[in-house]
């Protein structure tokens, strides 16, 4: 039972250069998210899917672009990096009911961009 | 934006103590709240929630709501070495994301 998987797990880009990250989860979850965290700024989030074939926008969207492939699969892409986006991002899933079912994270994808 | 603040710490306690982390939230419409433990270089991951005022108790951790007062804490009975982590208090907005605080360090020492 792997949960939820994400791909790479560590990246180096050159400024300009474009990637997506990959994110699956095998939990059957309707709701997916994508964070980032950087030091001293905890997690804020970036776009999150509430059911497939919707996407939201989070705290921090500018530069990204985020694609809910089908119900098990959430990419988000980094059209042209940005040393401002060196970060780690997490990627997260939830099922649905009363609101009170807990995010599962992956473990997590250390992108660095020069 | 609607903020979830915690005290950055780091917070140090002697293995055995009880260790009280605390959070406050700013959107009065917040039903959900979680904590989060992390281990440096680890994702975070799900100690406990809790959505109606009161305590709520899981072995050694009890998270306790105050909605009149909009704050939220976890509690540790007998700390170990192996708590020492960031926790990271969270609220649920919207219905479906969460607004993470910053988190608070605890440091557990022998």
């Amino acid at each position: 039972n792997a949960g939820v998987t994400q791909t790479p797990k560590f990246q180096v880009l050159k400024t300009g250069q474009s990637m997506t990250l990959q994110c699956a989860q095998d939990m059957n979850h309707n709701s997916m998210y994508w964070y980032r965290q950087d030091p001293g700024m905890g997690l804020r989030l970036i776009y999150y899917s509430a059911s497939e074939g919707t996407t939201d926008k989070g705290e921090v969207p500018n530069g990204y672009n985020v694609s809910r492939l089908n119900k098990r699969e959430f990419s988000l892409r980094l059209e042209s990096a940005a040393p401002s986006q060196t970060s780690v991002y997490f990627c997260a899933s939830t099922g649905t009911g009363t609101g009170h079912q807990p995010q599962h994270f992956g473990d997590g994808t250390r992108l660095s961009i020069l | 934006q609607k903020e979830v603040e915690q005290n950055s710490g780091p917070l140090s306690v002697p293995e055995g103590a009880i260790a009280s982390l605390n959070c406050t939230y700013s959107d009065r419409g917040s039903q959900s709240f979680f904590w989060y433990r992390q281990y440096s270089g680890k994702s975070p991951e799900l100690i406990m929630f809790i959505y109606s005022n009161g305590d709520k108790e899981d072995g050694r951790f009890t998270a306790q709501l105050n909605k009149a007062s909009q704050y939220v804490s976890l509690l540790i009975r007998d700390s170990q070495p192996s708590d020492s982590a960031t926790y990271l208090c969270a609220a649920l907005i919207s219905g479906y994301a969460l607004n993470f605080g910053k988190g608070t360090s605890l440091l557990v020492t022998p």
